[in-house]
Order: structure tokens, then C-alpha cells, then sequence
């Protein structure tokens, strides 16, 4: 399977804890995002990186949040010290330079107690 | 927040039927894409569009990218029952290369 992985699929914590998710783009893509889905929204850009630049962080990046992609490759996404507003799918998606076809991997769904 | 009008917000239609929603947004962009969700799971790329006016065909799914740069529609034809999902307009192709996502459109097909 060449697409977008993430891992774990599902996450459960408790208030308070720390997580940390894992993505793993299509392997010739340059280009790495990250966005956040809510019930009955569409996905909400997060932060995005050209090849292990981070480039932009939006506003609902708090500073609980931190991303990094040191080789260029796989990205992790942190929170720290969950609330259960932290509650949502995160998703990552890979394009390659030009064009913005993103491509999505299947998400990782947090559940904060 | 997310600037993208997409409706309906859902349709339950027979097998058969052709389906169409579209999208409007008060800002220009430079790049029109649909997706499919499937629940619990990430969104799948069904078409994307890059000029004003452009016209894209997948199968029994079209899509035109609007005029103005501010809307884009999406029909599908011949419904069939796995195109059941969730359906999403996304707008890009600003700097950051950024995607703004609609609420999506609620498909159902009855048998």
C-alpha cells in the first residue's frame, strides 16, 4: 500500500495526558499537512511542511500542539495536556510540489476523557 | 473559520437518480477539489479542477470549476448505493497551499 498511513487509528486518554500521533506521506511527496475534523465539519487546516520545514501553523495550532518532520519524511503531531475540546479526527495528507492535490491517510481519532 | 457554502447539506435519493451539490465562496480560489468520506475514515480525492470555467469528468462524476472562482458544482450521474458518504468541496491554492474545506453534503441512495 503506497498511500498516507497514520497511526495509531484511535487514541483514548485522559485529560491531562500527553499523545502523540504518527504520519507516514506517500514516499515522493514533498509536501505534508495536517488538519483536524470535528462532527459534522469539514477538515480544518492545521500546519503544513515542505519537506522538513514547518511553514505555517494556523490559529487553532495552540501552543499545546507541536509538529515536527526532522527527516523530510514521517511527521509527528503532539498534544500536551489533553482537554477534552482536543476531542476530533486528526487527518494528514501528502502532495507533491506543484498542483494541491492533497492525498489523505485514514486518521487518527482522539477521544479525551 | 471556514468561508465555503456547500449544499444541500444532505439528499436521499433513489438508485438511479443523477445528484447534484455545489459550493460558493466569498473569496477567489485558485484551485477547486471534491472529496468522498466514508465514516471513519480520511477524505478520497474524486476530482480536481485548476481554470475558471474548467469541465472534469471521473467516471459518472463532473465537476466544473465556476467563472467567477468563487463556486464549483459537482453532479453524479446514475447513482448507484456505495456512492453513500459524505461529499466536501475544498478550495486552494493560496501560499501556504492551505485547503478550506465546506461542511459536506450528506449522500444517501436507497436501493
Amino acid at each position: 500500500d503506497t498511500g498516507v498511513s497514520q497511526d495509531p487509528r484511535h487514541k483514548i486518554t485522559k485529560r491531562g495526558q500527553n499523545v502523540t500521533f504518527r504520519c507516514d506521506p506517500i514516499s515522493e511527496h514533498n509536501r505534508l499537512y495536517w488538519y483536524r475534523q470535528t462532527l459534522g465539519q469539514g477538515p480544518e487546516f492545521l500546519t503544513y511542511f515542505q519537506n522538513e520545514a514547518q511553514l505555517e501553523k494556523s490559529r487553532l495550532l495552540s501552543d499545546r500542539f507541536s509538529a515536527e518532520r526532522p527527516k523530510g519524511s514521517f511527521s509527528t503531531l503532539e498534544i500536551q495536556r489533553t482537554e477534552q475540546g482536543d476531542s476530533a479526527m486528526y487527518l494528514c495528507a501528502s502532495s507533491l510540489d506543484r498542483g494541491n492535490e492533497q492525498f489523505f491517510g485514514p486518521g487518527t481519532r482522539l477521544t479525551v476523557l | 473559520g471556514q468561508q465555503l457554502n456547500q449544499s444541500p447539506q444532505s439528499m436521499f435519493i433513489q438508485e438511479g437518480e443523477d445528484v447534484s451539490m455545489n459550493c460558493t465562496s466569498s473569496s477567489i480560489f485558485n484551485t477547486w477539489l471534491w472529496y468522498k468520506q466514508d465514516p471513519g475514515e480520511g477524505p478520497v480525492l474524486l476530482i480536481a479542477l485548476y481554470k475558471a470555467g474548467e469541465l472534469t469528468s471521473n467516471g459518472r462524476l463532473t465537476a466544473q470549476f465556476g467563472i467567477t472562482r468563487k463556486d464549483s458544482f459537482l453532479n453524479i450521474s446514475a447513482s448507484i448505493p456505495s456512492d453513500v458518504g459524505i461529499y466536501f468541496c475544498a478550495g486552494g491554492g493560496g501560499s501556504n497551499y492551505k485547503l478550506t474545506f465546506g461542511k459536506g453534503t450528506l449522500l444517501t441512495v436507497n436501493p
